[in-house]
């Protein structure tokens, strides 16, 4: 089973407009932590958010804030006020505490592409 | 600047070659990782290290080899048993092995068969 699901490959959205980007994951851990990231065309990972399995408030950095929603096991990126610098490659990521034998390892999602228009 | 540095940026391999990619970090983080990149697979995790002269395989270790000498260097091995090399390979670290501390990562290395 897939640890972390993202199931909009390609996502578009107007300048100076919100976009949410959708993320699902699978865990048995009661401690995990979930960590967005954004890739531009360059290649570089750049980590933008965390929202830890005990945090009660959503999680916000800026322009940037985590839907979360523990019952569902979701973790929505919401970015508001759309950039054209926004245009990359963003990635859901997972890390287990690892006490149900799984490890620690920090596990991705397949990304969605978002493409800020004008 | 604390960072990590991953060399060559590009790299070419001929059929049936070994070849090694470097990764180097001043940040003193205890945990290292190399991921591997295709498009449309997010990034898969290929070894990860949480101390000096100790590593785990990730999810798809077979065809590749790496050692953890000293704290800052985790370099990994293409071997040619690797049927697929063709892909950008992503190093990263983390301070430690908690669940709860954020990955750095290096700028890549584009790996090409030719």
């Amino acid at each position: 089973a897939q640890k972390i699901t993202q199931t909009q490959p390609g996502m578009f959205v107007q300048e100076k407009e919100a976009v949410t980007l959708d993320c699902t994951y699978d865990t048995s851990d009661q401690s995990y932590g979930l960590f967005w990231y954004k890739q531009p065309s360059s290649g570089e990972m750049i980590f933008l958010i965390y929202q830890g399995s005990y945090d009660e408030q959503n999680a916000t950095e800026g322009r940037y804030s985590l839907n979360f929603q523990k019952a569902r096991k979701s973790a929505n990126l919401v970015i508001s006020a759309s950039q054209l610098g926004d245009s990359a490659m963003y990635f859901c990521a997972m890390r287990e505490a690892g006490l149900t034998g799984g490890g620690n390892k920090l596990t991705f999602g397949t990304g969605t592409q978002l493409k800020v228009e004008l | 600047d604390g960072g990590i540095t991953q060399s060559p940026k590009y790299l070419f391999r001929k059929e049936g070659q070994n070849v090694t990619l470097s990764c180097e970090q001043n940040l003193n983080h205890d945990a290292m990782y190399w991921y591997r990149q295709d498009p449309g697979q997010g990034l898969r995790l290929i070894y990860y290290s949480q101390i000096v002269n100790d590593f785990q395989k990730g999810d798809i270790a077979e065809g590749y080899s790496v050692s953890r000498e000293k704290k800052e260097s985790f370099p990994l091995t293409v071997t040619s048993a690797q049927k697929n090399p063709t892909a950008f390979y992503l190093c990263a670290s983390t301070r430690d092995r908690g669940w709860n501390t954020e990955a750095f990562f290096g700028q890549g290395t584009r790996l090409t068969v030719v």
